[in-house]
């Protein structure tokens, strides 16, 4: 069985601060890696992903996240906030030879402050 | 490419009656997944449909139950709908046959019940 926690369900913010979101999984398997971003009233909309190769990877909007398998961890980071990103994150873990299906954590909302 | 699209928006019923809520899948994806995202929580897997049949199933009662059609949209159903049953529905649609390894979420269909 695959798993994902989210630590801090709530992450404020400055503006121009350090953005860093927690992910911690747990999978059996090499796992794929996902963060998808929610705004209010609208479906997920994935920011980046990591499958093999290089363990640092790069996605939209400045979001970068590293795959770190000796502590199952997938942290999202972004060096400056905007105000643009307030939303909510979810961080997924799929098997590789299963694209139907993921596993979410239950959420991370960041707010960001002027 | 209009991606995936839900139908209805919002949808709002009493308990006992019966819904069913429609998605057709991005453009070229023959994989439909169905997620139920409640208030404050990740989606959770609800089943997936390739070639008109479920193929696997998250730990959801019978009375949800779905569909897929030749032309690979899809539908789901939900009977005897509890009040436990509002939440965001989601629809999901990829292509693993390409080697592509991203689901593509639409909007999602809010529903209520009363």
């Amino acid at each position: 069985a695959q798993s994902v926690t989210q630590l801090g369900s709530h992450v404020s913010v400055s503006e121009g601060a350090l953005v860093l979101l927690r992910c911690n999984y747990s999978s059996s398997v090499p796992p794929y890696l996902f963060w998808y971003v929610q705004y209010p009233n609208q479906g997920l909309q994935l920011l980046l992903k990591y499958t093999t190769g290089a363990t640092l990877v790069k996605g939209i909007n400045g979001f970068e996240a590293e795959f770190k398998k000796s502590e199952t961890s997938f942290h999202l980071t972004k060096p400056s906030a905007h105000m643009s990103d307030a939303a909510e994150y979810f961080c997924a873990v799929r098997r590789e030879n299963n694209a139907g299906k993921s596993t979410f954590g239950d959420g991370t909302t960041l707010t960001v402050k002027p | 490419d209009a991606g995936v699209t839900q139908s209805p928006t919002h949808l709002i019923k009493t308990r006992g009656q019966q819904v069913t809520l429609r998605c057709s899948p991005k453009s070229g994806h023959d994989t439909v997944s169905w997620y139920q995202q409640a208030l404050g929580q990740g989606p959770q897997f609800i089943f997936q449909y390739y070639e008109e049949e479920e193929r696997q199933r998250g730990n959801f009662p019978d009375r949800f139950s779905g569909h897929q059609f030749p032309n690979y949209s899809s539908e789901l159903n939900v009977n005897a709908l509890l009040l436990g049953d509002s939440a965001l529905y989601l629809c999901a649609s990829s292509h693993p046959g390409t080697g592509s390894h991203e689901q593509f979420f639409g909007p999602g269909t809010r529903l209520t019940v009363l």
